[in-house]
């Protein structure tokens, strides 16, 4: 899987919206942006995404650069609820054996109420 | 089952003892992951099992740990000869791969935290 660079850290306001920034310039014609979330004490979850188009749905944005070397998650209100840690993966269409999900170290958001 | 099942959901082991966790993927679910999260830090990748093919075994950090997936279902990561480093939480996820599309969501169980006194 190619690498993807996220910050350590960030904070944000309750009810703000935050926008989590993600560079993977070494990303390929046929990798997928994905982004997953953990939660404390719980296992991650799905989050949302795609490929070259910004995409929406019921818990965030993903933002995609023209030139996919990089790409913004965004929560439109950040709630208490949202403070996790999140990851930014790049996954491959077609992986087949190769198909991993590989996690780095992603960003972890505190929320301030 | 409603997601992924694992079990036992604690567990509490002597050093040198072996222990089996087992994950239940959702039904159909022809990929299965699993990790291991020791406390504070991020997610290790430990094995990858994907449909009929060889499985990706490049993250199990010894020859002591194990994994087998039996009729594409259940999946048992085995630690041999447990040691204090072993211990961490064990997460265990699955994805439906449909026209060898790897790229879908993964779910992830609650995971097995693996205590070794």
């Amino acid at each position: 899987d190619a690498k993807t660079t996220q910050p350590n850290s960030m904070e944000s306001n309750e009810e703000e919206p935050v926008h989590l920034p993600c560079n993977h310039s070494t990303i390929s014609g046929t990798d997928y942006i994905h982004w997953y979330r953990q939660l404390p004490s719980q296992g991650p979850e799905y989050v949302i995404h795609g490929l070259t188009s910004n995409v929406n749905n019921r818990m965030a944005s993903l933002a995609i650069a023209e030139d996919r070397k990089s790409s913004t998650l965004i929560l439109h209100r950040a709630t208490l609820r949202d403070a996790a840690v999140y990851y930014c993966i790049l996954r491959e269409e077609y992986g087949g054996s190769q198909g991993n999900l590989i996690f780095g170290k992603g960003t972890k958001l505190s929320v301030k109420p | 089952g409603a997601g992924v099942s694992q079990s036992p959901s604690n567990k509490v082991t002597e050093k040198g003892k072996d222990v089996e966790l087992r994950c239940d993927p959702i039904s159909g679910h022809t990929a299965l992951y699993w990790y291991r999260q020791s406390l504070g830090q991020g997610l290790e990748f430990l094995i990858y099992f994907q449909g009929n093919s060889a499985p990706d075994k490049s993250g199990l950090p010894s020859d002591r740990f194990s994994a087998e997936r039996t009729g594409g279902s259940v999946s048992t990561l085995t630690i041999q000869r447990t040691q204090q480093e072993d211990s961490a939480v064990y997460l265990c996820a699955s994805s439906l791969i449909n026209s060898g599309r790897t790229n879908t969501e993964a779910f992830f169980g609650q995971g097995t935290r693996l205590t070794v006194v």
